[in-house]
């Protein structure tokens, strides 16, 4: 099961916005609007911030936006804040029943 | 308080078996999908497996199948993950993790709340 890509870092400063993007094929992010995106601090547990493409999570900044065309999806943090620091990981469903992670971005603010 | 909590890990010989257990409180767990997923040193998360909310309807990723049992006892509120011939390629941290539901039984396919994790090494 090869992994969905990500650039492995990104960063921008505080207050910029950043576009993280994650590729796969049509039998995962093209074939189904089931991409969600996760922020994990190191050695802390993975947050949603994005499911479904597009919404988000009760609790999560409107800052944390998704987007997806074709077989790439992407998440898009506007004003960005210090506690932004982080990884950030695109999974997708791949049927049947099964789901795919990307490789991993580290955002640095 | 709604948490997950994952214990049992540790430092295990390879060939050996281990059992993964994932405690929940604060929600009702019986409504809820769950998975297992795991994150080697330095690396990704890779899905490991999935349990129906009744506990009837498995899934396993490729890498899991055959090696890897997974199940649940819902007057528990607890799921397990048996994993049988540990090999050095599994050292992992371990995490459990809930799945939403608008009508019980159906997929949401996200996953909204996990565990902190339980660290496996696979060593001699």
């Amino acid at each position: 099961q090869s992994a969905l890509t990500q650039p492995a870092s990104v960063s921008g400063s505080p207050g910029q916005a950043i576009t993280i993007s994650c590729t796969g094929t049509s039998s995962d992010i093209g074939g189904y609007n089931r991409v969600s995106w996760f922020q994990q601090h190191p050695g802390k547990a993975p947050k949603l911030v994005i499911y479904e493409v597009n919404y988000r999570p009760s609790g999560v900044p409107d800052r944390f936006s998704g987007s997806k065309s074709g077989n790439t999806a992407s998440l898009t943090i506007s004003g960005l804040q210090a506690e932004d620091e982080a990884d950030y990981f695109c999974c997708s469903y791949r049927g049947p029943s099964s789901y795919v992670f990307g490789t991993g971005t580290w955002v640095t603010v | 308080q709604v948490q997950l909590v994952e214990t049992g890990g540790g430092v295990v010989q390879p060939g050996r078996s281990l059992k993964l257990s994932c405690a929940a409180s604060g929600f009702t767990f019986r409504n809820h999908a769950m998975h297992w997923f795991r994150q080697a040193p330095g690396k990704g998360l890779e899905w490991v497996a999935t349990i129906s909310s009744d506990g009837t309807t498995n899934y396993y990723a490729d890498t899991a199948r055959g090696r890897f049992t997974i199940s649940r006892d819902n007057s528990k509120g607890t799921m397990y993950l048996h994993v049988n011939s540990l090999r050095p390629d599994d050292t992992a941290v371990y995490f459990c993790a809930r799945e939403p539901y608008l009508v019980i039984g159906v997929a949401t396919f996200y996953f909204d709340l996990w565990g902190q994790g339980t660290l496996v090494t696979v060593s001699s």
